[in-house]
């Protein structure tokens, strides 16, 4: 079976510092992998989608950037957190190649910037 | 950007009766997926839909993926304080490997014991 992990759980970073968050799939092979963000518990907003190894795609301008290093491997980082940039950050997966697309999520990791 | 409209935003009922929710879009999807969030966890996958006026079950859930492929509801009956959570809707254009989704802006549901 398949699962998707997310690291730190939660996090409280001040303003003007970097950022690392981490996703890892286990059980497939290269899958899609997807970076969203979700404030005040609704609306998920698509920051990031990968559909391999070194390539990432952005979906809107940010603070933000992401990079995939390793087939089930996917980061999300900042050289300098702004306060907006505090949510709820969820990471996702689908099958590569599957044209329908159901995404499985990750528990997440909320960021809180002071 | 592309949304969609799901309808209603929050909801509050009493344990045991049924639920309804549903999204429209201004274009056509080819995939409609429903989840389910509870408070501090990432949303969980309850029902997917793939052809339109499709019906689908799953326990005490029903959706359908409506016939002009522009709408889909949710429906739960016979709630209990477990469905408390956010649901959302989200649906796919085309048939795209990359597959990006558009969401709802969830449905929050609570229920009364």
């Amino acid at each position: 079976s398949q699962t998707i992990h997310q690291w730190p759980a939660t996090l409280v970073q001040p303003v003007g510092s970097p950022l690392s968050l981490e996703c890892t799939v286990e059980g497939t092979s290269n899958p899609n992998l997807y970076w969203y963000r979700q404030a005040a518990g609704r609306g998920l907003q698509l920051l990031f989608y990968s559909v391999g190894i070194g390539q990432i795609s952005s979906e809107v301008p940010q603070n933000l950037s992401a990079s995939r290093p390793q087939d089930r491997q996917f980061i999300l980082s900042s050289k300098k957190l702004l306060l907006s940039d505090s949510g709820f950050y969820l990471c996702a997966w689908s099958w590569g190649g599957n044209p329908y697309n159901e995404q499985f999520f990750g528990p997440g990791t909320r960021l809180t910037v002071l | 950007g592309q949304q969609l409209n799901q309808s209603p935003q929050s909801m509050f009922i009493q344990e045991g009766e049924d639920v309804s929710m549903n999204c429209t879009s201004s274009s056509i999807f080819n995939t409609w997926l429903w989840y389910k969030q509870d408070p501090g966890e990432g949303p969980v996958l309850l029902i997917a839909l793939y052809k339109a006026g499709e019906l689908t079950s799953n326990g005490r859930l029903t959706a359908q993926f409506g016939i002009t492929r522009k709408d889909s509801f949710l429906n739960i009956s016979a709630s209990i304080p477990s469905d408390v959570g956010i649901y959302f809707c989200a649906g796919l254009h085309g048939s795209s490997n990359t597959g990006k989704l558009i969401f709802g802006q969830g449905t929050t549901l609570q229920v009364k014991p």
